[in-house]
């Protein structure tokens, strides 16, 4: 079974700049998450979805963060403009069961 | 509010155990979990522990919770070079906001020969 994908890996982009994360979950699973995670920090959550309703996405920046999850399977991360404190891995995370998040690799971000 | 605190360094020797402690402040947590993150990778679930348990044994891994101390710890039996990782401890609030997860800053594991 393949675990979540996420794309691109890494990406460098200027400042003010636009950027977008993709997301697929694994196969079945409702729930997905966005977390950001900071240099040296775990996790923490910007947006939780139950199929394509965001239920949880009071941490999530609104000014210049944006999600959709279409049909409740893949869903994209955007960034319009991009700041140098957004540089930070972003991962994407599926459950059937609130019990167990699988996480994907993330996207590195770089912003300069 | 919702906290969770671990020492951010650990040198084992090899063979060695590695215990890994964490403390957290909500008492209405519901799940307490164990997460591993490789270089370059996302973050693996090791294993969880509910709330009403003190101890969970998988293999080489070990967890203990103290409820009254809030206080959560993993040891790893017979540490290997292939234990290398950040380790995180995290907590699972109860209430409406079962499915929130609030990760620790992370215990970096290293293997010294």
């Amino acid at each position: 079974e393949a675990g979540v994908v996420q794309s691109p890996r890494y990406k460098i982009i200027e400042k003010k700049q636009p950027v977008a994360f993709w997301c697929n979950p694994i196969s079945g699973h409702n729930t997905l998450y966005w977390y950001l995670q900071n240099l040296g920090q775990g996790p923490e959550l910007l947006i939780r979805y139950e199929n394509e309703e965001a239920v949880d996405d009071s941490q999530l920046p609104k000014d210049r963060f944006s999600a959709e999850r279409l049909k409740g399977v893949d869903s994209t991360l955007k960034i319009q403009p991009a700041e140098l404190g957004d540089s930070a891995v972003y991962l994407c995370a599926s459950s059937s069961d609130t019990n167990e998040q699988y996480f994907g690799p993330g996207t590195r971000l770089t912003v300069t | 509010g919702e906290d969770v605190e671990q020492s951010l360094f650990l040198s084992v020797r090899e063979g060695d155990s590695s215990v890994i402690n964490c403390t957290y402040t909500d008492s209405s947590s519901t799940y307490l979990y164990w997460y591993k993150q490789e270089p370059g990778a996302g973050l693996q679930l090791l294993t969880y522990i509910f709330s009403n348990m003190d101890m969970k044994q998988d293999q080489r891994l070990t967890v203990l919770l103290n409820k009254k101390d809030k206080h959560l710890s993993l040891r790893i039996a017979d540490t290997q070079t292939g234990d290398s990782a950040i380790y995180f401890c995290a907590e699972s609030p109860g209430g409406s906001s079962a499915s929130k997860i609030i990760f620790g800053s992370g215990t970096r594991l290293s293997i010294r020969p």
